[in-house]
């Protein structure tokens, strides 16, 4: 079966400093792959997406980078986080057409 | 472009009664629809999905939506509320080509009062 491996699931990091989110999908090939970011009373919002190892998608500019070295890996990084990049973070994979999206679990990121 | 707007942030129901929370989309190719469930700090779990079959939908939980062309709904109903249906429900749309690349609306809070 597919499973979805996000860590860590709380992270405090001060301003300037730099960040470094992984996800990992186990049972499935070539997924779709997503970060997405929740901040309080504001839903979610598609950060990057990534179709293949290497090919990333940025929905919105930001402070934030994505990287895909593998099939099913998919890390989130910043050189130097702002308070505004605080929020819930949630991966998740599909492999598109009718199939529906699955989540990670979510990391909590509070910048101090 | 594809949009969700989902009416209401919060909506409080009591125990046994019937559940309505509200979607629209706009979206100028024919949409996939979607209701997550999200219980605090965790993910989002799929309820639902429209995938152009039946227009009724049914989910997990007891809950369905019904697509309707002509209002851009997709609203999502529970006959009767169950304490356990409290948490923040998310409507999504996405295209019918490549990635999916999910549109959510805002979320709104379901609290259900005894």
């Amino acid at each position: 079966s597919q499973t979805i491996h996000q860590w860590p699931a709380t992270l405090v990091q001060p301003v300037g400093s730099p960040l470094s989110l992984e996800c990992t999908v186990e049972g499935t090939s070539n997924p779709n792959l997503y970060w997405y970011r929740q901040a309080a009373g504001r839903g979610l919002q598609l950060l990057f997406y990534s179709v293949g190892i290497g090919q990333i998608s940025s929905e919105v500019p930001q402070n934030l980078s994505a990287s895909r070295p593998q099939d099913r890996q998919f890390i989130l990084s910043s050189k130097k986080l702002l308070l505004s990049d605080s929020g819930f973070y949630l991966c998740a994979w599909e492999t598109g057409g009718y199939t529906e999206a699955f989540f990670g679990q979510g990391t909590r990121l509070t910048v101090v | 472009a594809q949009s969700v707007t989902q009416l209401g942030s919060h909506v409080s129901v009591s125990e046994g009664a019937l559940v309505l929370l509200r979607c629209n989309y706009s979206s100028s190719v024919p949409p996939y629809l979607f209701w997550y469930v999200q219980y605090p700090n965790q993910g989002l779990q799929l309820l639902l999905k429209y995938t152009s079959a039946a227009t009724l939908v049914k989910g997990i939980n007891g809950f369905e939506a019904e697509f309707k062309k002509s209002e851009t709904s997709f609203h999502l109903t529970k006959p009767s509320a169950h304490m356990s249906d409290a948490a923040e429900y998310f409507c999504a749309v996405s295209k019918i080509q490549g990635a999916q690349k999910l549109v959510f609306g805002q979320g709104t809070r379901l609290t259900i009062n005894p």
